[in-house]
């Protein structure tokens, strides 16, 4: 059937990295665009950006420039969200999802904190 | 950047009807807003129940439907179930190149 799978919990320290993918399955990776949400704890859903996975032109909304980038590996039919600069309020739950279809991931935990 | 807005919480009574709106500040919703309903319940990941104004996946309960009421889009359950409890989000497009979700409603049924 038709998923996303994403990667596992990640604890960062302030100022590091993190490249969370999520990898689809049960279909053509290139007929749908991938959108990625953050849902910090206890907070609303936040729509951070998309990524055109036949051509890999992202679009990121305002909140969501700079530090966050989108990006694609047609070869393993796989998404990333790359964070840089870590902050402690960038700890939140990154779901990537076709949300026309459905289809979301199981969400991706990183957690900043010295 | 658009905001948009939800009841933070409603209250429905089991058996009773409820509708969750969904506004735009931008001015009226339309269905070229595309609205998007999601449930979400505690820990787990959303999941879609409307999308389009109106059309419904094959897994969203007949007592849900979606539409467009008074410039807003509106997701209506009919015949309120407990298991109906839960966050309820909205998700609008701007121009088909960027999307806003709602403040969220979380529903009680009581």
């Amino acid at each position: 059937q038709e998923q996303l799978v994403q990667s596992g919990s990640e604890l960062k320290r302030p100022g590091a990295s993190v490249k969370i993918s999520c990898k689809a399955s049960g279909y053509t990776f290139t007929k749908y665009t991938i959108h990625w949400v953050r849902q910090a704890p206890g907070q609303r859903l936040e729509w951070m950006g998309k990524i055109k996975t036949n051509t890999g032109d992202p679009t990121s909304a305002q909140d969501f420039t700079g530090r966050f980038v989108f990006s694609l590996d047609t070869s393993v039919a796989t998404t990333y969200l790359h964070i840089s600069d870590l902050k402690p309020d960038d700890t939140a739950i990154y779901y990537c999802t076709r949300p026309g279809s459905g289809i979301w991931g199981q969400g991706t935990m990183v957690s900043v904190s010295s | 950047q658009a905001v948009v807005t939800q009841e933070p919480s409603l209250t429905v009574s089991p058996g009773g009807t409820v509708t969750l709106t969904c506004g735009s500040s931008t001015g009226a919703v339309t269905s070229s807003h595309y609205p998007y309903w999601f449930q979400q319940m505690p820990g787990q990941a959303p999941r879609t129940l409307i999308y389009d104004t109106t059309y419904k996946h094959f897994w969203t309960p007949a007592r849900f439907s979606g539409s467009l009421l008074g410039g807003k889009a509106a997701l209506t359950i009919s015949r309120a179930q407990v298991e109906d409890e839960a966050h309820y989000y909205c998700l609008l497009s701007y121009d088909g190149t960027r999307w806003v979700f709602g403040g969220g409603t979380r529903l009680t049924v009581l």
